[in-house]
This record gives C-alpha cells, sequence and structure tokens, in this order.
C-alpha cells in the first residue's frame, strides 16, 4: 500500500522568507502523480502544484516549486517570498497511475501547519 | 462556472436522525468523491463516483450511502450515525481520465452528531 509521510507538523517563516516543506511516500509503482494541496483556513482545498512521475524536471508554479527526487521517494514544497496568505494547512498527495485499480485515490499525507510572520 | 458547491455548510443532528448532504458541480466532471476530515489531520477518502457508478468504496460503515442520481450531483445520505462520525465531509469533482487533473473540492459541510 502507498502511504504518504510528512515529517514537520508545524513550520513558520518570516513574510518574503523562503520555506521548504518535506513529503516522502512509499510506493512500489514507477508511475504515480504527486500533489501539493493548501487547505487555508476557509477548509477548501486548493491545489498548489503537480507532478508527472516521469518527468524528472521539477514543476514550478510561480513562487512555489518543488524538489523531486525520484529514487529518494522525496517531493518537497518550496514557497519563496513567503506572503501572509501562504498561511495554511499543507498536504503532500500521491495518486497511483490510470492503469491502477486505485487511481481515482488521492492519498494523503498528515500535512504540515505553515504559519507566516508579519 | 469552475465550484463545487455543498449544502448545507453546517449541519447538526442525533444519533436517530436522518440527514443528507449535497454536492453539485456543473463543470462537466464525470468523477465525484466524498472525502471525510477530522480537524487537523488529512482528508479521508469514503467513496468515488466514475460515470456515475460508485467505483471505489473504502470500507464506510452502512450507515453512510452514496449517490450519484446524475453526473452533476452527489449525496451523501446520513443515519444513525455516532458522535464519531462528526467531522468536515468533503466533496470533490474531477474528470476521472486526467489523472493529473486536479481534483476540485468543495468548502465541506460541518458536521456535528450529538
Amino acid at each position: 500500500a502507498q502511504t504518504v509521510t510528512q515529517s514537520q507538523p508545524e513550520m513558520s517563516v518570516q513574510e518574503a522568507e523562503t520555506v521548504t516543506l518535506s513529503c516522502t511516500y512509499d510506493t512500489s509503482e514507477s508511475d504515480y502523480y504527486l500533489f501539493w494541496y493548501k487547505q487555508p483556513p476557509s477548509r477548501q482545498m486548493i491545489l498548489v502544484i503537480r507532478q508527472e512521475a516521469y518527468k524528472q524536471q521539477n514543476a514550478t508554479e510561480n513562487r512555489f516549486s518543488v524538489n523531486f527526487q525520484k529514487a529518494a521517494k522525496s517531493f518537497s514544497l518550496k514557497i519563496s517570498d513567503s506572503q501572509l496568505g501562504d498561511a495554511a494547512m499543507y498536504f503532500c498527495a500521491y495518486r497511483p497511475s490510470p492503469g491502477s485499480s486505485n487511481t481515482g485515490k488521492l492519498i494523503f499525507g498528515q500535512g504540515t501547519t505553515l504559519q507566516v510572520k508579519p | 462556472d469552475t465550484e463545487v458547491t455543498q449544502t448545507p455548510k453546517h449541519l447538526v443532528m442525533g444519533m436517530t436522525n436522518k440527514k443528507s448532504l449535497k454536492c453539485e458541480q456543473h463543470m462537466g466532471h464525470r468523477a465525484m468523491y466524498w472525502y471525510k476530515q477530522k480537524a487537523k489531520k488529512p482528508p479521508e477518502l469514503m467513496f468515488v463516483y466514475s460515470y456515475e457508478k460508485l467505483s471505489i468504496n473504502e470500507s464506510v460503515p452502512s450507515r453512510f450511502s452514496p449517490e450519484c442520481p446524475n453526473s452533476s450531483l452527489l449525496n451523501l445520505h446520513l443515519h444513525a450515525l455516532q458522535p464519531e462520525d462528526s467531522a468536515l465531509y468533503l466533496c470533490a469533482s474531477s474528470q476521472p481520465d486526467r489523472v493529473l487533473e486536479k481534483l476540485f473540492f468543495g468548502s465541506g459541510t460541518q458536521l456535528s452528531v450529538l
């Protein structure tokens, strides 16, 4: 069974600084998809960034980027120039490949609460 | 319209009540999901519907009964719930064949069982 681990329950960063959130996962599959979702106090889950496992190039979305290390099964999220609006709970998530019977399943890590200090 | 709408936003029910949660989307998505989320915990998948058919049931107790009457609507019928079922219930939708495509989540229904 696939598992996702986020070892940092809480992190804090100064506004305008950079922070990295860690995520590791365990799978025997070679093809899969990884995501970072953000859940602000409004409770709505919002996609931050996504990565296909077969792509070696790290995904970037404006101030958000990932460091994807497939061999190490690591998928960390870097937030640059942190803003107050980035404060939220961040979830790393794994999704099996389309050929898997569990392809509809999004497996979440335990989450990291990010505090942004002004 | 890129929203998933969930109603009601809050629900308080007794253990003998029957209630329903409703989820609606008009993005043409053919996969819809129910997740349960406890405070400060990740969402846990309950059910997945793909093309209006139940494709995944994560061994959810029968007091939770999902229904997908059409491609835009997803219901979760609740009966004889327990206090430990109190949680945030999130609905999501996506295109079932596009794995990389994001799930669109609603804002959830906060359920309290007394």
